[in-house]
């Protein structure tokens, strides 16, 4: 059974950027999207983006001038960068395995189907 | 885009069923069979329940249930059981290669 666990600094300054690696275990990251899903304290989730094994991406409109997903097949792992950081990306992030759908070409599924415990980031001074 | 909406919170007793709706627009759950559904247990990561509006993944209760009607999605948990308490999120496609979740639900079991 595939595992995910996120890892990185649980506190980043204003202004700064966040990074976060997602390591993949039980499982190759080869074949699969994989996503970055965050949730503010209170709030509902919010969908990052996600990235391909060939690191194709995509991400969310309202974040796209800030966020850089990278993948390492090598070390079976994926990488969210978010730069500029607030208070408001204060939050739990989360990654998560999409599977793919491959006809003529590969489109990610919207099924999230394994996802991480959740790393805390809070952004303060 | 904007969140798709889901009421705050839902209840109901062990036995009951529930029904949890998340509405969007025509351009997203509207649009498209690609409709999932989360459980967030306390201290547990996110599981997927339902996927593609209806479709329950391996292992998933069939007291788990998924329809969609114009631009509102449901979820509905029938025989409600106390281990059911939590937090359930809806996803839909939004076009464009863009995902959509809304607000969450917390369902209680009285």
């Amino acid at each position: 059974q595939v595992q995910l666990q996120e890892s990185g600094p649980g506190l980043v300054k204003p202004s700064e950027t966040l990074s976060l690696t997602c390591t993949v275990s039980g499982g190759s990251i080869s074949g699969y999207y994989w996503g970055w899903i965050r949730q503010p304290p209170g709030k509902g989730l919010e969908w990052i983006g996600y990235i391909y094994y060939s690191g194709s991406t995509n991400y969310n409109p309202s974040l796209k001038s800030r966020v850089t997903l990278s993948v390492d097949t090598s070390k079976n792992h994926f990488s969210l960068r978010l730069s500029s950081v607030t208070a408001a990306d204060t939050a739990m992030y989360y990654c998560a395995r999409q599977p793919a759908y491959c006809n003529n070409d590969c489109y990610p599924s919207v099924k999230f189907d394994s996802w991480g415990q959740g790393a805390l980031v809070t952004v303060s001074s | 885009q904007s969140a798709l909406t889901q009421p705050p919170s839902a209840s109901g007793s062990p036995g009951q069923s529930v029904t949890i709706s998340c509405t969007g627009t025509s351009s997203d759950i509207g649009g498209y069979n690609y409709v999932s559904w989360y459980q967030h247990l306390p201290g547990k990561a996110p599981k997927l329940i339902i996927y593609e509006v209806h479709k329950r993944p391996s292992g998933v209760p069939n007291r788990f249930s998924g329809s969609k009607s114009g631009n509102t999605a449901s979820l509905t948990v029938s025989g409600l059981q106390a281990e059911d308490e939590g937090d359930y999120s809806c996803l839909s496609y939004a076009g464009s290669n863009n995902l959509v979740f809304g607000g969450g639900t917390k369902l209680t079991v009285l």
